[in-house]
């Protein structure tokens, strides 16, 4: 399995909602990361988490809360999101010691109203 | 500050030429050069990496070519098809705790004409 899966493909929600965006791997990869793509730029780096422990955070604001429950698994919880939030949310992962070589989900397309 | 720059949006390619994709990078201190490709609505596929100690790489119909001294990169694609129209992206890495950081420049838009 060579994939990195994510959950929804779309995903619309108010201001006041609580919402979670879900990825998942079986590639064995010890890291893996979220990132955020608005239209036209590139992908900009929030959160990576290594052997299930987050080692950065790239002062993302606290509306957005990551979670990785196990190795395979990583979650990204949403509340209270601005409209300027809304943009392609991508999962990556890498395995250890070839941590430049990052593997991406499809991502979910985010718009908040 | 873009430490990481394709200065060509775009790019029209004839099928079965050549396709050269430039790369420009300001911080010495980057280890690893990555090319990524884009098609809409999907993320972003791993194509080819080099390490700064090589100064050139291929894979199949994929060759990068790194000139540290110039710091410049490029991705040569050849024969050039058609399903390579996407957007690619060129990316760099630090070494050890600043492996993780990829840092992306804003893409360059292929386009493979039949």
């Amino acid at each position: 399995d060579t994939e990195v899966t994510q959950t929804p493909k779309h995903l619309v929600m108010g201001m006041t909602n609580k919402k979670s965006l879900k990825c998942e791997q079986h590639m064995g990869h010890r890291a893996m990361y979220w990132y955020k793509q608005k239209a036209k730029k590139p992908p900009e780096l929030m959160f990576v988490y290594s052997y299930e422990k987050l080692s950065i955070n790239e002062s993302v604001p606290s509306r957005f809360s990551p979670e990785c429950p196990n190795s395979s698994l990583l979650n990204l919880h949403l509340h209270a999101l601005q409209p300027e939030d809304s943009a392609l949310y991508l999962c990556a992962s890498s395995q250890q010691g070839r941590d430049y070589e990052q593997y991406f989900g499809p991502g979910t397309r985010l718009t908040v109203t | 500050d873009q430490q990481v720059k394709q200065n060509s949006p775009s790019l029209s390619v004839q099928e079965g030429r050549i396709s050269i994709l430039n790369c420009d990078y300001t911080n010495s201190m980057f280890d690893y050069f990555l090319w990524y490709k884009k098609y809409p609505a999907e993320g972003p596929t791993f194509l080819i990496s080099i390490s700064s100690i090589k100064d050139k790489n291929e894979d199949g119909r994929f060759t990068v070519f790194l000139n540290k001294s110039a710091k410049h990169l490029s991705l040569h694609i050849v024969p050039s098809q058609p399903g390579d129209s996407a957007v690619y992206f060129c990316a760099a890495s630090g070494s050890g705790g600043s492996n993780y950081k990829l840092t992306f420049g804003k893409g360059t838009l292929l386009t493979v004409n039949p």
